[in-house]
């Protein structure tokens, strides 16, 4: 079975710039979501999809990051315009239901740099 | 707000020995406990649960024990292995249809041969 996969795996992008990143979860997942994971911290969650429809984005910071899932499959985040401090790593994963003992996969993540 | 907190950046334990990695919580309404391993340049990988109404729960090397009257809990690896060389995540969920966990910072566990 394919596990997450995410793309590019990494993104230099200087400040104020746009970027997008790319998910494609596992086959038949449901559920989607997004964490943001800056280094020295565990992930946070960005946004979560139940299907193609947001089911928590209350931690995305919406002036500047968004996210849609459509046809409830692949998934893309964008950020525009760009700060230093969204230099991160971009962790995808996928789970069968929306339900906490739902074991999440994570993808490998997209390492963000802004200069 | 840090409401999970894995105080231990790093630990290091002989091939052989007990690993054990501890997490504290603050919100008292936490009720679902995960541990996650991540080795570099993967993504986390799910490794042991527990629900508030049990104390230990076990899978085989891999045992997690919870105290909620001290908002505690706690991953044991025994025996440890170099394998099991990553960083251990522990996080924390509210309620069964809340999939919005709070991870801790993150414990770098080193198993030396």
């Amino acid at each position: 079975e394919a596990g997450v996969a995410q793309s590019p795996r990494y993104k230099i992008i200087e400040k104020r710039q746009s970027v997008a990143f790319w998910c494609n979860p596992i086959s038949g997942h449901a559920t989607l979501y997004w964490y943001q994971q800056i280094l020295g911290q565990g992930p946070k969650l960005l946004i979560q999809f139940q299907n193609n429809g947001v089911v928590d984005d209350s931690q995305l910071p919406k002036d500047r990051f968004s996210a849609e899932r459509l046809k409830g499959v692949d998934s893309t985040l964008k950020i525009q315009p760009a700060k230093l401090e969204d230099s991160a790593v971009y962790l995808c994963a996928s789970s069968l239901g929306q339900f906490v003992q739902e074991t999440q996969y994570f993808g490998p993540g997209t390492r963000l740099l802004v200069l | 707000d840090q409401q999970v907190k894995q105080n231990s950046p790093s630990l290091s334990v002989q091939e052989g020995r007990i690993s054990i990695l501890n997490c504290d919580y603050t919100n008292s309404m936490f009720d679902y406990f995960l541990w996650y391993k991540k080795y570099p340049a993967e993504g986390p990988t799910f490794l042991i649960s527990i629900s508030s109404i049990k104390d230990k729960n076990e899978d085989g090397r891999f045992t997690v024990f919870l105290n909620k009257s001290a908002k505690h809990l706690s991953l044991h690896i025994v025996p440890s292995q170099p394998g099991d060389s990553a960083v251990y995540f522990c996080a924390a969920s509210q309620g069964v249809n809340n999939n919005d966990m709070r991870f801790g910072a993150g414990t770098r566990l080193t198993v030396k041969p």
